[in-house]
């Protein structure tokens, strides 16, 4: 158990829906990261929020949005589905920024039907 | 941006032989992690690796920082059942006006498979 959780562990919706991922982070950990875990992409790193403040953006799209609350929790949006946002989302914490350490949570499956 | 090139893809083992991976980069890498995925669950982190020439070990693992810091190794040794699963490599890059700072790019894996 690393520490980190996420929520809801599956999750199954239609196209053209909003769907929002919930991530806690490891215990005294300041950073949040999303990843996308597809079989085509392998995983591919979306955003890092450090204490509240967007830190860092990978190839997200503009349909999906995160944000990092005062108790230091992290939530995924994703808005517009589409069949090929099938994937898995994880996310991981690391105690700040200067540290590469990351931990990942259990994921969220996401299926767009 | 940064590509991994992870090999072999897949590897199909006695128990007990040893087990040997590696990861090439691009461009310089300033951390190697490397890590283990189950289905259905999250990448669990084995070893992290902080300097060039770096030889870490965690148990029947070891794990080697490349001297030009574009490469990485992890080597398992009696190999057991309980080793199967996915293998990554994961590197930070220095960070670039703070445009890649804290994010891990990821190699594609390596499916590890023990026959008993």
């Amino acid at each position: 158990d690393s520490g980190v959780t996420q929520t809801p562990k599956h999750l199954i919706t239609a196209t053209g829906q909003r769907v929002t991922l919930r991530c806690s982070p490891r215990s005294g950990d300041l950073s949040v990261y999303w990843y996308q875990q597809s079989l085509d992409q392998g995983l591919q790193f979306l955003i890092h929020y450090y204490n509240g403040e967007e830190r860092a953006k990978g190839n997200i799209l503009e349909r999906f949005s995160a944000q990092q609350f005062p108790d230091l929790h992290s939530e995924l949006n994703l808005s517009s589905l589409e069949l090929g946002d099938s994937a898995l989302y994880f996310c991981a914490s690391s105690v700040d920024t200067g540290n590469n350490e990351q931990f990942f949570g259990p994921g969220t499956r996401l299926t767009v039907l | 941006g940064q590509q991994l090139n992870q090999s072999p893809q897949s590897m199909f083992i006695q128990e007990g032989e040893d087990v040997s991976m590696n990861c090439t980069s691009s461009s310089i890498f300033n951390t190697w992690l490397w890590y283990k995925q189950d289905p259905g669950e999250g990448p669990v982190l084995l070893i992290a690796l902080y300097k060039a020439g770096e030889l870490t070990s965690n148990g029947r693992l070891t794990a080697q920082f490349g001297t030009t810091r574009k490469d990485s190794f992890l080597n398992i040794s009696a190999s057991i059942p309980s080793d199967v699963g996915i293998y990554f490599c994961a590197g930070a890059a220095p960070a670039d006006r703070g445009s890649t700072l804290g994010r891990l790019y990821f190699g594609r894996g390596t499916q590890l498979t023990v026959w008993p």
